[in-house]
């Protein structure tokens, strides 16, 4: 059974600051998803990842993939109040498989 | 731009109604899929779809059915609504370039 970690589960962060999230995965997979939540709302893709060493960047959002060592990063650069949300990654285990989803990580950038 | 639309976006229900959610995309996915979401416990998959009339049970199949008579829409049924199937309904489609939430559900049941 694939198994999903985030962490850490909650972050509070000063603006200006650079923080990372980590999300480990217990098998292989070459599919990996970031998403945001907003309190009450759905959730927003923000990167697709889909093979090793892939990095893409919006913003002051940057996300990678090592499927090697089976860990994805997203990294906050200078973070902003506009940031604060729930992130999630979601891990594809194979294409056309079912979305395995990591806890989430509430991040909350004060001024 | 890929949409995913979910029917309504509040419903209230009675207890012991059949209440039906239903799930629309237009980017042609093969994968489609409910959750559901709770303070908590994160986001649980209820079913999923793979292709037209195929469907496999997530991890909380109890008290739901599901329909997918035409690849686009995708249908989550609730037999006989109960009062701890109050929650957050998420649907999403995929394909092998990524996947995608609608709007949300947000359901009472009372």
């Amino acid at each position: 059974e694939l198994k999903v970690e985030q962490n850490p589960l909650f972050l509070s962060m000063q603006e200006e600051k650079n923080y990372t999230i980590y999300c480990n995965y217990s098998t292989t997979s070459d599919r990996l998803y970031w998403y945001r939540q907003d309190p009450g709302k759905s959730l927003e893709s923000l990167f697709v990842l889909l093979s090793n060493g892939a990095v893409k960047q919006e913003g002051r959002l940057m996300a990678s993939l090592d499927t090697k060592a089976r860990l994805s990063t997203l990294h906050i650069t200078a973070a902003v109040h506009d940031l604060s949300a729930t992130y999630f990654c979601a891990v594809e285990e194979t294409s056309g498989s079912r979305l395995t989803f990591g806890e989430g990580t509430q991040l909350t950038v004060n001024p | 731009d890929v949409k995913v639309t979910q029917s309504s976006r509040y419903l209230v229900k009675r207890t012991g109604e059949k209440v039906f959610l239903e799930c629309v995309q237009d980017m042609d996915h093969e994968n489609m899929f409910w959750y559901r979401q709770d303070p908590g416990l994160g986001l649980r998959l209820i079913y999923f779809s793979y292709d037209v009339k195929m469907k496999e049970k997530g991890d909380i199949p109890e008290g739901y059915s599901v329909s997918r008579e035409k690849k686009e829409r995708f249908s989550l049924i609730l037999e006989s609504a109960s009062t701890n199937q109050t929650s957050m309904y998420l649907c999403a489609s995929s394909f092998s370039g990524g996947a995608f939430f609608g709007q949300g559900t947000r359901l009472t049941v009372v």
